[in-house]
């Protein structure tokens, strides 16, 4: 079962604008959660982390947003710019797992100039 | 700044081979994992690892063996090349202690002919 899901699997916004990125998760465990950024054929890099005691994170351009009752987060882009045009990946995981992280299927966005 | 290294960025084997992905981080980290990644299946664990000798069965672990015999360096096997498993491959390691974020070397892309 997809304990992650990110159910756009493309998102495309023009310079400038607002890019919001959605995911939802399902095991109410989760406690802690990550935004990934990946180019192609490299490795995805950390961008933002929000833990279950928030319900916003932000920094820089990039702000997290946690609702734990719908158990969804979101991921927002302000102003968006083509560099961010990127594969996105949110993860999750819960204390005690080790750091253990459960992917969801990833989103990838365009930034048109 | 953490460095996870990934012995090749694309490798090309044949059916039947026994394939070895080299993967060595330079922080002292107590954890590392294997990942796959599959378009449109995001990032799949297939093993990781808590410490030297030990390794735990992810997600996806047929077909696949590890070892970690130091600490700085995790190795994922796969036992007798199958096309299926051909693939990108993403090493990440983290330090122990909860809610930290793991750091991606950059991928081996993997084809089985």
């Amino acid at each position: 079962d997809q304990q992650v899901k990110q159910n756009s699997p493309s998102l495309s916004v023009q310079e400038g604008r607002i890019s919001i990125l959605n995911c939802d998760y399902t095991n109410s465990m989760f406690d802690y959660f990550l935004w990934y950024k990946k180019y192609p054929a490299e490795g995805p890099t950390f961008l933002i982390s929000i833990s279950s005691i928030k319900d916003k994170n932000e920094d820089g351009r990039f702000t997290v947003f946690l609702n734990k009752s719908a158990k969804h987060l979101s991921l927002h882009i302000v102003p968006s710019q083509p560099g961010d045009s990127a594969v996105y990946f949110c993860a999750a995981s819960e204390t005690g797992s080790g750091s253990r992280l459960t992917f969801g299927e990833g989103t990838q966005l365009t930034v048109n100039p | 700044d953490v460095k996870v290294t990934q012995s090749s960025r694309y490798l090309v084997k044949r059916t039947g081979e026994k394939v070895f992905l080299e993967c060595v981080q330079d922080m002292d980290h107590e954890n590392m994992f294997w990942y796959r990644q599959d378009p449109g299946l995001g990032l799949r664990l297939i093993y990781f690892s808590y410490d030297v000798k030990m390794k735990e069965k992810g997600d996806i672990p047929e077909g696949y063996s590890v070892s970690r015999e130091k600490k700085e360096r995790f190795s994922l096997i796969l036992e007798s090349a199958s096309t299926n498993q051909t693939s990108m491959y993403l090493c990440a390691s983290v330090g122990g202690g909860s809610n930290q974020p793991q750091h991606f070397g950059d991928g081996t892309r993997l084809s089985i002919l």
